[in-house]
């Protein structure tokens, strides 16, 4: 079976910091997700990519850039972190009718 | 562009009550939606995925499609305190852009 692996897990970033997160899978899925999740709260898309090198925007783009440089990877990066900023950011592959999702990376910003 | 919106925001009902939750979206072109569970810390739990007007059950979950009002409802037949948690509607068109929306989520609240 694949897997889905995020990093870190956990990311704590001081105000105004350029921030990157990690996507890997090995279902060899051409369709990765970037998500936003504040707490209590639903999924927000931020960049989505059908293919490598392909990068797509999301509702929530802005503030954040993206890079699918190989069909297995997929990076967000935050560009400039926000004061108190708190969520879990989650990436998912999909083929077909199948999602799959990471278990998240927290981003907590002083 | 594709608009979800779920409905309502919170619910509580009591143990073995009938639960409806309602998402509506905005593309009739939409053809591909799924219902997800997420227990607080946890990860999202598929729980059905619709692809056609009508029906489809899953365990005591049920999920009514109309793509000519742009509705898509979930039932929880008899739910259970363990049924307590966020439920998220989920909208793409898989014949044309990847594009996967979520709502922002009902929370459901099972007293017993």
């Amino acid at each position: 079976g694949g897997i889905i692996t995020q990093t870190p897990k956990f990311l704590i970033g001081q105000e105004g910091q350029k921030l990157t997160l990690k996507c890997q899978q090995n279902f060899n899925h051409d369709t990765m997700y970037w998500y936003r999740q504040d707490s209590g709260k639903g999924l927000r898309l931020i960049y989505y990519s059908i293919t490598e090198n392909d990068l797509q925007k999301g509702d929530l783009s802005e503030g954040y850039d993206a890079s699918r440089e190989k069909k297995s990877s997929f990076s967000l990066t935050v560009t400039s972190a926000q004061k108190n900023e708190m969520a879990v950011f989650l990436c998912a592959s999909r083929q077909n009718e199948r999602l799959f999702f990471g278990h998240g990376t927290k981003l907590s910003v002083l | 562009q594709q608009k979800v919106q779920q409905s309502p925001e919170s619910l509580t009902v009591s143990e073995g009550a009938m639960a409806s939750l309602n998402c509506t979206f905005s593309d009739r072109s939409s053809d591909n939606f799924r219902w997800y569970r997420q227990h607080s810390g946890k990860g999202l739990e598929v729980l059905v995925s619709i692809f056609s007007d009508g029906e489809k059950e899953e365990g005591s979950f049920t999920a009514h499609l109309n793509r000519a009002s742009l509705h898509v409802f979930l039932h929880i037949r008899e739910p259970q305190p363990s049924d307590s948690a966020l439920y998220l509607c989920a909208v793409s068109n898989q014949g044309g852009s990847a594009k996967l929306i979520f709502g922002e989520g009902t929370k459901l609240t099972v007293s017993s």
